[in-house]
């Protein structure tokens, strides 16, 4: 069974770090794009960044550019967000989301998302 | 940048046809994908690449792309298909993901 399992959120205050982590199981971790969508309290999703399978392309929406850093490590089959300088605006939940198929193409669909973790800036 | 407008909110009662729309400029030359959120719960994948609806969806969903609207339709409306619903694209011209602001379905 796919499964996408995150952890690493918490409380910070503006200007500080957190970093996100999302294992996967049950898929060939090396062979899918994934992403990480966000979605602040009562309001809508929102992309974030996209990492190829390989790790050599990477994307970000303009907001998260220089501040954030998307990672992976397929030996661990684990996707990162190095989230630095945060603002009260990064306030939300978070979610990585795995690319559907394995096209190197960022505009597949998600079709297994994580469980979401909370990231809080006051 | 590109720019998704949903309906706020879509009521309808049971057993009756719910269309969910998402209107973008050209819309129609993008690949649209929608998600399923209820409250509390990841966004699930019930359409992708327009129309094509992914294993363990019901039949009842299906979705249409054209010209500056694409469209979820939801046939016999269950209780169950109470959620918010998003479309989704890839704008390949600034290579960033967009969402809509998301559509309440509420089941009467």
């Amino acid at each position: 069974q796919r499964h996408l399992l995150q952890s690493g959120g918490g409380v910070v205050q503006p200007g500080g770090s957190l970093r996100l982590s999302c294992v996967a199981s049950g898929f060939k971790f090396y062979t899918h794009g994934m992403h990480w969508v966000r979605q602040a309290p009562g309001k809508g999703l929102e992309w974030v960044t996209f990492i190829r399978y390989d790790g050599i392309e990477k994307l970000y929406r303009d907001s998260v550019k220089g501040r954030f850093t998307v990672s992976r490590d397929s030996s661990q089959n684990t996707l990162f967000l190095q989230m630095n300088s945060l603002r009260t605006d990064d306030t939300g939940v978070y979610f990585c989301a795995k690319a559907a198929s394995m096209a190197t193409t960022p505009s597949d669909a998600f079709d297994v998302w994580g469980q979401g973790t909370e990231v809080t800036v006051s | 940048s590109y720019v998704l407008t949903q309906p706020p909110s879509v009521s309808v009662a049971p057993g009756k046809t719910a269309s969910v729309v998402c209107g973008g400029n050209e819309i129609g030359s993008y690949s649209v994908h929608w998600y399923q959120q209820k409250p509390g719960q990841a966004p699930l994948l019930v359409m992708s690449y327009d129309s094509d609806r992914p294993s363990g969806i019901p039949e009842r969903f299906s979705g249409s792309n054209s010209g500056i609207t694409a469209t979820l339709t939801i046939s016999r409306v269950e209780v169950g298909d109470e959620a918010d619903y998003y479309c989704y694209v890839w704008d390949s011209n600034t290579n960033q993901g967009v969402f809509g602001g998301g559509t309440q379905l509420t089941v009467l």
